[in-house]
């Protein structure tokens, strides 16, 4: 299957700071990327959607001015978690894709980002 | 609107034994995918299957086959003989075209499976 990068796979950051989880696609060229986030013991909740060249489309309760996202290139999106707090210490997963009109696109999960913020 | 459900939210079974994860969706759309992912302790998502709604078919790839039902929106997982290496979280996953151009999945909350030695 595809391969899809996160770096870094762990950041501990102070309470007030801003951090930024890169995601790329290795081995094609995603038109399609998205934000998760999972909570321990949860299921994924589905932040943003981005499609490149054009600016994301968030989820229902996800701050934008919170969680910026860029999809810079077909290959690479970032989440900037800005002015983090301890509520938002959770796991962040990219998934990418290849949008297909047919729909037989498949999402391809990184493997993901453990954000703690003390 | 459109939800996925699994019922089992733990399931332990011994070494080589058979399992089945049950997955039953809602949807509206005629025309959706099904997925299932597996989730290891380490974290990262790992893509099984994908289906589309028009194909019935069963599928069988070695140890994992998986059963899909319209008539009762089910999609069901099954591991045959299982072993250790198959202890992950297992996720269903529904997409359907939201019509503004994103292809959104909507994932049960999963199902844990320990398999014990």
């Amino acid at each position: 299957g595809a391969v899809v990068s996160q770096h870094p796979s762990r950041v501990i950051c102070k309470s007030g700071t801003s951090v930024k989880i890169e995601c790329r696609s290795l081995d094609f060229q995603a038109t399609t990327m998205f934000w998760y986030r999972q909570f321990p013991k949860q299921s994924l909740m589905l932040m943003a959607t981005s499609n490149e060249g054009s600016k994301a489309t968030y989820e229902q309760g996800v701050e934008k001015d919170k969680f910026l996202i860029n999809h810079a290139s077909l290959t690479l999106s970032t989440l900037t978690v800005t002015s983090a707090h301890p509520e938002d210490s959770s796991f962040y997963i990219c998934s990418a894709s290849v949008r297909i009109p047919s729909g037989t696109d498949t999402q391809y999960f990184g493997p993901g980002t453990r954000l703690t913020v003390l | 609107a459109q939800k996925v459900t699994q019922a089992q939210t733990e399931i332990s079974v011994v070494e080589k034994e058979d399992v089945t994860l049950d997955c039953v969706y809602e949807t509206r759309d005629t025309t959706y995918y099904l997925f299932w992912y597996k989730q290891p302790p380490s974290g990262e998502l790992v893509f099984l299957i994908r289906r589309n709604s028009f194909d019935e078919q069963n599928e069988i790839s070695g140890r994992y086959s998986w059963n899909f039902q319209k008539s009762t929106s089910s999609f069901n997982f099954t591991i045959t003989a299982s072993q250790v290496v198959d202890s992950a979280v297992y996720f269903c996953a529904l997409r359907q075209d939201s019509g503004a151009g994103s292809y959104q999945l909507t994932f049960g909350k999963g199902t844990k499976l320990s398999v014990i030695p």
